[in-house]
């Protein structure tokens, strides 16, 4: 079946502007979750989606990022003013429910700020 | 200090040859834990779930030293496209996707 999907793969944008990244989870996930991976570092949590219930926004690193998620599939990450320390590649994931390390994820969007 | 540490390598080794990767987490809670596989500019993959008895498949085996607090993966009779960074991944208590931590990989390749 279809994979966890995101869009767009490669987004380049200057510093100041908005970003929104998509993600499509595997269907029949119901958590979400958007991490963020920079060069030669490992995987930073930002945001967790379980269900109708309200996110995990524990480790989003700024209130310039926020997460929606329409209809409980379709998750959308919003950065507001990029920063130049801000390109990294954002990786979504989805797993059946709170699954803790079993995460399926998608390809990650690669977004450089100049 | 990080709560999940891992050598970053890289280690090169010929086909052919057994290599073994360990990873450190420092709070001994920590109730499961998870090898990923990430290929270069791809995703993470799960490769394998680590349980306290050790397992085993196929060329891999994951054991988990709770007294020690590492895991490790062992790789026999590696292969070119073993080439790969792996992951080590630890779900700390309360388990939930703010208590799950990636360490920053150990990047391994087959050299023909």
């Amino acid at each position: 079946g279809a994979g966890v999907s995101q869009s767009p793969s490669n987004k380049v944008t200057e510093k100041g502007k908005d970003v929104e990244l998509r993600c499509d989870p595997i269907s029949g996930h119901t958590a979400l979750y958007w991490y963020r991976q920079s060069l030669g570092q490992g995987l930073e949590f930002l945001i967790y989606f379980q269900g109708n219930s309200a996110p995990d926004k524990s480790g989003l690193p700024s209130d310039r990022f926020s997460a929606e998620r329409t209809g409980g599939s379709v998750s959308t990450l919003t950065i507001q003013r990029t920063q130049q320390e801000d390109s990294a590649v954002y990786l979504c994931a989805s797993s059946k429910r709170l699954a803790g390390g079993l995460q399926y994820f998608g390809p990650g969007t690669r977004l450089t700020v100049t | 200090r990080k709560e999940v540490e891992q050598d970053p390598g890289p280690f090169n080794v010929p086909e052919g040859a057994t290599v073994a990767f360990n990873c450190t987490y420092s709070n001994s809670a920590s109730q499961s834990f998870f090898w990923y596989r990430q290929d270069c500019r791809k995703e993470p993959k799960l490769l394998m779930s680590v349980y306290s008895s050790g397992n085993e498949d196929g060329r891999f085996t994951a054991q988990l030293n709770r007294a020690s607090q590492y895991i490790s993966l062992l790789i026999r009779d590696s292969k070119l496209s073993d080439s790969a960074t792996y992951l080590c991944v630890v779900n700390m208590r309360p388990a939930g996707a703010n208590n799950l931590f990636f360490g920053t990989g150990t990047r391994l390749t087959v050299i023909p």
